[in-house]
């Protein structure tokens, strides 16, 4: 089973980027797989960000499409999500997961808290 | 998009009882495209039926899914302290990919 962990800054300005990345182990960015970004704000429920393949296509949330870039690093075997122009609204648990092509249901990495604040 | 509401939004329960949870579609969502997801306190959920009635790996048989078109179901019979929870469905049939709001358990 695919393992995921995020990592990233836990507290970013208003305006400006939040980059948060996912290391993949016991499985490769190269496999058919779609990586996956999840938010949840303190208290909420969940909200799907994106999701990109292993040959760079994407599929984002068409709420946050204008802020939103998600990349892939095959040598590294991780996968990246920018998000431009934060707000306070953006605060949230954000967690990668992950679905094998053709699956539909996530499996989870634990969750990174970012905070947007001054 | 397609919205996913949830049902109860609390559920108090005794141990031992059955919990019946109900998703229901704003549109027709495939069978194999209805997910649903355990999220304990402080965790990361975690998948527990795919397919709207396939268990996950390491499932327990005493949870259940089932439905069709715009209404699903998931079943927890015989309840444990332990599936203190809030329950999330998720559907793929559609992008963006939405989750309902949520079902919290609560064992008396």
């Amino acid at each position: 089973q695919v393992h995921l962990q995020e990592s990233g800054p836990g507290l970013v300005k208003p305006s400006g980027t939040l980059s948060l990345t996912c290391v993949v182990s016991s499985g490769s960015t190269n496999g058919s797989y779609w990586w996956n970004w999840v938010r949840q704000p303190p208290g909420q429920g969940l909200e799907w960000i994106g999701e990109i393949f292993r040959d760079g296509n994407t599929n984002y949330n068409p709420s946050l499409r204008s802020r939103l870039t998600m990349s892939l690093d095959k040598s590294k075997n991780q996968f990246s999500l920018n998000l431009h122009s934060v707000t306070a609204t953006d605060t949230a648990v954000y967690y990668c997961a992950s679905r094998r092509f053709g699956d539909y249901g996530f499996s989870w990495g634990q969750g990174t808290l970012v905070t947007v604040s001054s | 998009e397609i919205v996913l509401t949830q049902s109860p939004g609390t559920l108090s329960l005794s141990p031992g009882e059955r919990a019946t949870l109900s998703c229901r579609a704003s549109q027709s969502v495939g069978i194999n495209y209805l997910a649903w997801y355990q999220q304990k306190f402080g965790q990361a959920p975690r998948l527990l039926i795919y397919g709207a009635s396939s268990r996950a790996t390491g499932i327990p048989d005493r949870f259940s899914g089932s439905g069709s078109g715009t209404d699903f179901t998931l079943t927890i019979s015989r309840l444990e302290p332990e599936d203190v929870a809030v329950y999330y469905c998720q559907q793929f049939d559609a992008s963006p990919y939405t989750f309902g709001q949520g079902t919290k358990l609560e064992i008396k």
